[in-house]
This record gives C-alpha cells, structure tokens and sequence, in this order.
C-alpha cells in the first residue's frame, strides 16, 4: 500500500511570504494529524483532523496558520505570512482511526527554510 | 500537561552489541501509551514499539525490547544484536489513553537521541 504522500519537499521563501504545503494519507485513513519538526527537537502536533473535522488545534498559531481537509482525504497547510521561527520540517502523519492503537504512519515532511 | 524527556542526545554502539535508550516522562494520567519511534537519516520516521500503561508485560519487537517502570515513570529501549540499519534518531513518544466520546491522539514526544552503530 503507498505512504503519506507530501509536496513540496523542500521549500525556501522570504519572511513575510506564503507557503502551502499538502498531504495525501493512506487510503482509508480517516485520522490524519500535521506537526512541526524544528531542528534539534521532537515534533510537535499543530492539528489533528477526524475525516473533514478538526479534532484538535489547541497548538496550532491561528494567526498565521490554517488548515483543511476538504472531502475528508487530502489536506493543506498554510503559513500566512512566514516568519523566521517557522523554519522547521512540516510532517503528515494519518491512521486508520483515533487512538494509540491505530498506528500514525508519516509521509516524508516538507523542509521549510524562511530567510 | 505531559512531558517526555530522553537525557541521552547522542549514544554509539558496537555493531552486534546490545544499547539502552532511557526515556523519562511526567503524567498525571493513570492510563496511557508509549511509543519508541525511529527516524533514519532523511527518511520518514517508523514506529518501532509501543505499550500500553495498564499492562505490566514488557512489550518486545524481535531485537527491540522496552523496560517499562511504571512508578518510575520510566520507558527504556533495549536493541540487542544492533545492526548498521539501526543508525538513526530514536524518539520517546507518550499519548493519553482515549476518552469514549473523544478522539485526540495527539503525540508528545522528547527531544531524541541519536544513536549510531559503528562496524
């Protein structure tokens, strides 16, 4: 069965700017969560979605960051405008369902760099 | 809030030898999951092992095996017969037990360790 898919994935952009980054999971994943890899430390979750809906989002800036799962499948993540802080590598992870009994399987992270 | 601390940034072993990955973590919850996971040189990251807080056997996947001390709130990874493959950041990972009726499976994970296996 094919991976969590993600593009780009590497992206360079100037402060200020935007950038989107998108994920297909697994098929049949209904669970599908974006975190934040800064260098040098373990990731962090940002939003988990439950097919179209948002789980939860209590980490995620919203000031400057969003999220969708449209049609329940693929997802995008948005930083608008990027600043310096949010270099990092963005992974997509999915699971069947909820819960730690449903394995998170990651896709191969987005390397963000913002100068 | 949970934390997830590993003490240990970078650990090396002989090829063929065995390496204990220690992992501490602070909950205030009593019923939970642990998570080894491993992330090779540029490439996705791979659960290695997990186990349940309510069950007191000690989890195994074939040359990986955890110590899991409750009490202590303690989750170490022991790698027996390492092997060059194993080469790559190691993370300790902690998730709250699901609620019925709600569905966050949000992972906490430490800061890694990266352990090379030497020929």
């Amino acid at each position: 069965e094919a991976g969590v898919a993600q593009s780009p994935r590497y992206k360079i952009i100037e402060k200020r700017q935007s950038v989107a980054f998108w994920c297909n999971p697994i098929s049949g994943h209904a669970t599908l969560y974006w975190y934040q890899q800064i260098l040098g430390q373990g990731p962090k979750l940002l939003i988990q979605f439950q097919n179209n809906g948002v789980v939860d989002d209590s980490q995620l800036p919203k000031d400057r960051f969003s999220a969708e799962r449209l049609k329940g499948v693929d997802s995008t993540l948005k930083i608008q405008p990027a600043k310096l802080e949010d270099s990092a590598v963005y992974l997509c992870a999915s699971s069947r369902g909820p819960g730690g009994y449903n394995e998170q399987f990651f896709g191969p992270g987005t390397r963000l760099t913002v100068l | 809030a949970q934390t997830v601390t590993q003490s240990q940034p970078e650990m090396s072993v002989q090829e063929a030898e065995t390496v204990t990955l220690s992992c501490t973590y602070d909950t205030s919850e009593s019923n939970y999951y642990l998570f080894w996971y491993k992330q090779p040189p540029s490439r996705q990251m791979i659960l290695v092992i997990r186990q349940e807080a309510y069950k007191q056997q000690n989890a195994t996947e074939n040359r990986f095996s955890v110590n899991f001390q409750k009490a202590a709130k303690s989750f170490s990874l022991k790698i027996s017969d390492s092997q060059l493959g194993d080469t790559a950041m190691y993370f300790c990972a902690f998730m709250k037990h699901e609620r019925r009726g709600a569905s966050g499976s949000r992972l906490t994970f430490g800061e890694g360790t990266q352990l090379t296996v030497n020929p």
